[in-house]
């Protein structure tokens, strides 16, 4: 089955800096890659997504990337703000073709400190 | 508003009371799934749905059921609880897949 790694699980930065969370899937199969941020004590939201056929999706602050080569994708949010703050999670799925499992990451705490 | 409802939000049971977790959405999304969330272990999918009458197992399937008998409820069914069972539970709605997912609140689940 599928298993998505997601690094790293602690990340601390400045007000102002970028942050960057990668994870890595191993089936080739899986074509989409939804990114969730989860603040304390609500449920998880999704903040963006990225199908196997696009290399890269922008929204703002906030951008994915996807090597389908190597199997890996990454979130990058750029000049991070306190409210960004959260658990991020990654997760990998055939969503767009094959309805099925979901696998998630672990998850990343990002804290962004004033 | 589109929305996913889980009832109840909390639940305190002993080990071996069956107890139901509900899950309802009004999006008319075809695909549902429900999640355990533990620390340090992220999102574990628990079963999932298609469509009604078609569910299927995620990854931690054991000590739960689950029906889909119309298309906007996906109960949760713990037909004996045991306290490796205490976790927080979420529940999920989509179109197709885990495209674009709606979580619901959680359900904070205590087996003692």
């Amino acid at each position: 089955g599928e298993n998505v790694e997601q690094h790293p699980s602690t990340l601390s930065v400045q007000e102002g800096d970028s942050a960057v969370i990668k994870c890595t899937y191993s089936d080739s199969a899986s074509n989409y890659f939804p990114w969730y941020k989860q603040e304390l004590g609500k449920r998880p939201q999704l903040i963006i997504d990225i199908r196997s056929n696009v290399g890269e999706k922008k929204d703002q602050r906030i951008a994915v990337t996807l090597n389908k080569t190597a199997k890996h994708f990454s979130l990058h949010i750029t000049e991070t703000q306190p409210e960004d703050s959260a658990v991020y999670f990654c997760a990998a799925s055939k969503g767009w073709t094959n309805a099925g499992k979901s696998t998630f990451g672990d998850g990343t705490t990002l804290t962004v400190k004033p | 508003e589109a929305q996913v409802t889980q009832n109840p939000r909390y639940l305190i049971t002993v080990t071996g009371k069956k107890l139901t977790v509900t899950c309802s959405q009004n999006m008319n999304h075809e695909y549902m799934s429900w999640y355990r969330q533990d620390p340090g272990l992220g999102l574990r999918q628990i079963y999932y749905s298609m469509n009604v009458e078609v569910t299927d197992k995620g990854d931690v399937p054991e000590g739960y059921k689950v029906s889909r008998k119309e298309k906007r409820n996906f109960p949760l069914i713990l037909e004996s609880p045991s306290p490796n069972q205490t976790s927080l539970y979420f529940c999920a709605s989509s179109l197709r897949g885990l495209t674009e997912a709606f979580f619901g609140q959680g359900t904070r689940l205590t087996v003692v």
